[in-house]
């Protein structure tokens, strides 16, 4: 079965800093990977995907992720934070075969001014 | 990109009531559907997939005949939460996407509080 594993609950990082948001996954077929993030009381908004070809994704606000298949992670990275980038930031795996997407339990980023 | 609409963005209803959510794609057919729940601060949980024109699948632990899902054409499903509790009180969010194309498309939630 399909899961989606988000070992930070939260991450603080101070503005301008680094970020790095873990991914691990499982999956019995090729994955189809997504990183989404939601605004508090807010939908979804998707920031990127892997479906094939070049393992590093780039994606919207400055994001990127990179799909390492010997690890089985998708980690979510970017190179500098703003404030506004504080949310809740969702893995996600899913297949061609019945669309279905599953989400990780999410990870919470804080960031310190 | 697409655009997924859900209506309404929130609502309050009575206990024992039924309430209906709308989950419309505005500018692609949708023949697949996607209904999520979501608790406050936890992620979302998939409770059902509806296809267009058959009836929908429902996860484990989701009651069917409690939140009844229709998909009865190609731009529309509804999720009606018949006899709502306080326990109901969520998150719904709805994804739609097309066949063959893997990548799903959110609508921006409802926020259901039953009182």
């Amino acid at each position: 079965a399909q899961s989606v594993t988000q070992p930070d609950i939260h991450i603080t990082v101070s503005e301008g800093a680094s970020l790095e948001l873990r991914c691990n996954y499982s999956y019995g077929a090729t994955p189809y990977l997504f990183w989404y993030v939601q605004s508090p009381g807010q939908g979804l908004q998707l920031l990127l995907k892997y479906f094939s070809g070049d393992t590093l994704v780039q994606g919207i606000k400055g994001f990127e992720a990179e799909f390492k298949r010997s690890q089985s992670s998708f980690n979510l990275r970017k190179p500098s934070v703003h404030w506004s980038d504080a949310a809740e930031y969702f893995c996600a795996v899913g297949g061609n075969r019945d669309d279905k997407i599953i989400f990780g339990k999410g990870t919470r980023l804080h960031i310190l001014p | 990109g697409a655009v997924v609409s859900q209506h309404p963005s929130w609502v309050i209803c009575k206990s024992g009531t039924s309430v209906k959510i709308e989950c419309r794609s505005l500018d692609f057919q949708a023949t697949t559907m996607f209904w999520y729940r979501q608790f406050p601060k936890q992620s979302l949980m998939l409770m059902a997939t509806s296809n267009e024109g058959s009836k929908a699948t429902y996860e484990q632990g989701v009651e069917k005949d409690k939140f009844l899902i229709n998909h009865a054409s190609l731009t529309l499903s509804t999720l009606t939460v018949t006899s709502a509790h306080p326990e109901d009180s969520s998150f719904y969010i709805c994804s739609a996407s097309t066949h063959g194309n893997t990548e799903a498309f959110f609508g921006q939630g409802t926020r259901l509080t039953v009182v």
